[in-house]
């Protein structure tokens, strides 16, 4: 059962556009929510969190923004620079239970 | 600050035999992970530690895999004997606590012919 969810394996985006990310969840139990980046051959980098009080979160050209309604987050980075280029997992726990779940992951790739 | 440290970074094994992957967390964080990652899926949790004690192993299989983190510090997660299915990135991770946000080591891929 996939609790966190990444439907699109891969996006393409030219150099200097947004780049938005999808990520959908199902456990309502979920209430804090990150984004990690990885490079080949390293660990997931933390990017930036959201928690489930707030619907959006910025930090320089990454924002976050989260529709509880709708078990759905994403992640905007604009303007999308070549070092961007990585694979990208949304992450959920629950209060109580900080045990992270991933998603499958993403692999953005910027063109220049 | 240096971050996680783990060794090796890439390991070759027959199956059936064992093998060991060894983290060093940042200094200072109590909370320690291991977790498996498998090609096309995202990092797993197999253990979580609160200093030396293990809290979350449910995700460990406990027939072939252990770990330990003796004086809270450093970590081994042993596998013996390893299968094929065990290959994969494991992953170290370490928190100042539980509830605080996870840094990630390199990982060790482990190949397992």
């Amino acid at each position: 059962d996939q609790q966190v969810k990444q439907n699109s394996p891969s996006l393409s985006v030219q150099e200097g556009r947004i780049s938005i990310l999808n990520c959908d969840y199902t456990n309502s139990m979920f209430d804090y929510f990150l984004w990690y980046k990885k490079y080949p051959a390293e660990g997931p980098t933390f990017l930036i969190s959201i928690s489930s009080i707030k619907d959006k979160n910025e930090d320089g050209r990454f924002t976050v923004f989260l529709n509880k309604s709708a078990k759905h987050l994403s992640l905007h980075i604009v303007p999308s620079q070549p070092g961007d280029s990585a694979v990208y997992f949304c992450a959920a726990s629950a209060t109580g239970n900080e045990k992270l779940t991933f998603g499958t992951g993403t692999r953005l790739t910027i063109i220049p | 600050e240096a971050g996680v440290v783990q060794s090796p970074r890439y390991k070759i094994i027959e199956k059936k035999q064992p093998v060991a992957f060894w983290c060093n967390p940042i200094s200072g964080h109590n909370t320690l992970y291991w977790y498996r990652q498998n090609l096309g899926q995202g990092p797993e949790l197999l253990i979580r530690y609160e200093n030396e004690e293990a809290v979350d192993d449910s995700q460990l299989p406990k027939d072939r895999f252990s770990a330990e983190r003796l004086k809270g510090v450093d970590s081994t997660l042993k596998i013996q004997p390893a299968e094929l299915g065990d290959s994969a990135v494991y992953l170290c991770a370490s928190s100042l606590d539980r509830a605080d946000t996870q840094y990630f080591g390199p990982g060790t891929r482990l190949t397992v012919l």
